[in-house]
């Protein structure tokens, strides 16, 4: 069945570091694919997506670039901030499942 | 635009009491969810609405109960609260969920719940 991976974490890493949370995904046909961040005591919001191979979404200096040949769906930070610190999800939607399939989602933890 | 909220914000309950939790959306969105989160787990689908009057059942569907009578509104029941519903409840909606590029879920605040 559909399903996402994702790195466990957390991740720690020091202010102005770089990024990767690395996601994968199995999906029949041709899936969207999401990054949602979760701050904490909040809802999750969306913080990019991509619809189609070879896509790049980006947002916040956030980017993740949609690889059809290894399934994957990577999320990249050139340098992080403190503010950054949340739990970041990834997801995907197949044509005819009405549902968003999630990763289990990996916390981040930026110190200063 | 409010986009989606919840109701309440929290709420603590005794095993065997019944709640229901609301969501409403002013977007007019079509698709509506439930899930829970616990720690460790993610989010796990509860029930979902992909329109007005219909329902469906998602992964962990026992011990829920939902009604969509209007396409802003999704109802969340525990009709007899156990401590295993100890959870935080977020509510979602989106316009379509078709593997598309509108397919952006919105999600609430999220309603904490501990059930004693």
């Amino acid at each position: 069945g559909d399903s996402v991976t994702q790195m466990e974490g957390p991740v720690t890493l020091s202010e102005e570091a770089f990024l990767t949370i690395n996601c994968t995904y199995t999906a029949t046909g041709y899936p969207s694919l999401f990054w949602y961040v979760q701050y904490p005591g909040e809802g999750l919001q969306l913080l990019l997506k991509a619809t189609k191979a070879d896509d790049k979404g980006s947002n916040k200096g956030f980017e993740a670039t949609y690889r059809k040949e290894t399934t994957s769906f990577h999320l990249e930070k050139g340098s992080v901030q403190v503010s950054d610190s949340a739990v970041y999800f990834c997801a995907l939607s197949v044509l005819n499942t009405d549902k968003l399939i999630f990763g289990t989602g990996t916390r981040l933890q930026v110190f200063p | 635009n409010a986009g989606v909220t919840q109701t309440p914000k929290f709420r603590v309950l005794k095993t065997g009491q019944s709640m229901t939790l609301l969501c409403a959306q002013d977007m007019n969105h079509e698709y509506m969810y439930w899930y829970r989160q616990d720690p460790g787990m993610g989010l796990r689908l509860i029930h979902y609405s992909v329109g007005e009057g219909t329902t469906a059942k998602g992964e962990v569907p026992d011990g829920y109960n939902v009604s969509r009578l209007k396409k802003q509104n999704f109802l969340l029941g525990l009709e007899s609260a156990a401590p295993s519903q100890t959870s935080v409840y977020f509510c979602a909606s989106s316009y379509s969920m078709s593997g598309g590029p509108r397919d952006t879920q919105y999600f609430g605040p999220g309603t904490r719940l501990t059930v004693l």
